[in-house]
């Protein structure tokens, strides 16, 4: 079953705008991953979260967790048409170990940005 | 290119037969986990090893289906018996266990067909 849901799950904007996907998810978690996927390939990974913060950066990408909303952004800023993929949000569940094993991933958001 | 390979990339088969996966991880990676992603989903775990055990396996892994990983660095992915139904990507992560949620990084996929 999946946990994360993102949203929306289709975004199609210019060339230079910013790109907001959010995701929700239900259970408590260790952290939150953002991954992208370009048609028919692999995932590439961009950055993870950790339940104990609130907010990351890495280049043109900003992530927010806001672990009472069960709920987290992804910003893409200055877009290119090369951003253009599926934007995946996947969880590590936490356990009463500590620590769940696997990512549990929402449908995706599939973001055109058109040149 | 993560460093994480996966062969075939495609394989197309007739239902009732037989396929296998391999997957070659980062080589100091000693977590492996496979994932399954059906069009217009995100992927969804089936099972992860730690070095050569295999720790944990998926309701979505049936009696069909079997994973190795001898020695602890490359893994296979067996199909017996193949149903229409197991038509999706088969993708293949390693990551570096150190702590509490580490990230994990994806080979291209297996995608098969069956006919």
């Amino acid at each position: 079953s999946q946990q994360g849901e993102e949203d929306p799950q289709a975004l199609s904007i210019q060339e230079g705008e910013n790109a907001t996907m959010n995701c929700s998810y239900k259970t408590s978690i260790n952290n939150l991953q953002w991954y992208r996927q370009n048609s028919g390939r692999g995932l590439v990974h961009l950055i993870l979260i950790r339940s104990n913060e609130r907010e990351k950066h890495s280049g043109r990408l900003r992530v927010t967790l806001d672990t009472s909303k069960k709920s987290s952004s992804l910003l893409i800023t200055a877009s290119r048409a090369a951003d253009t993929a599926s934007y995946f949000c996947a969880t590590d569940p936490s356990t009463s170990q500590g620590g769940s094993e696997k990512l549990v991933f929402g449908k995706g958001t599939k973001l055109t940005v058109n040149p | 290119d993560t460093g994480v390979s996966q062969d075939p990339r495609h394989k197309i088969t007739k239902r009732g037969q037989n396929v296998t996966f391999r997957c070659d991880p980062i080589s100091e990676h000693n977590r492996l986990y496979w994932y399954r992603q059906t069009l217009g989903q995100g992927p969804e775990f089936l099972t992860y090893f730690q070095n050569e055990a295999q720790l944990e396996k998926s309701r979505l892994l049936s009696d069909r289906f079997s994973a190795e990983r001898p020695k602890g660095s490359f893994s296979t992915l067996e199909i017996q018996r193949t149903e229409q139904g197991d038509s999706a990507m088969y993708l293949c992560a390693s990551s570096l266990k150190r702590g509490k949620g580490d990230t994990q990084y994806f080979g291209p996929g297996t995608r098969l067909t069956v006919l």
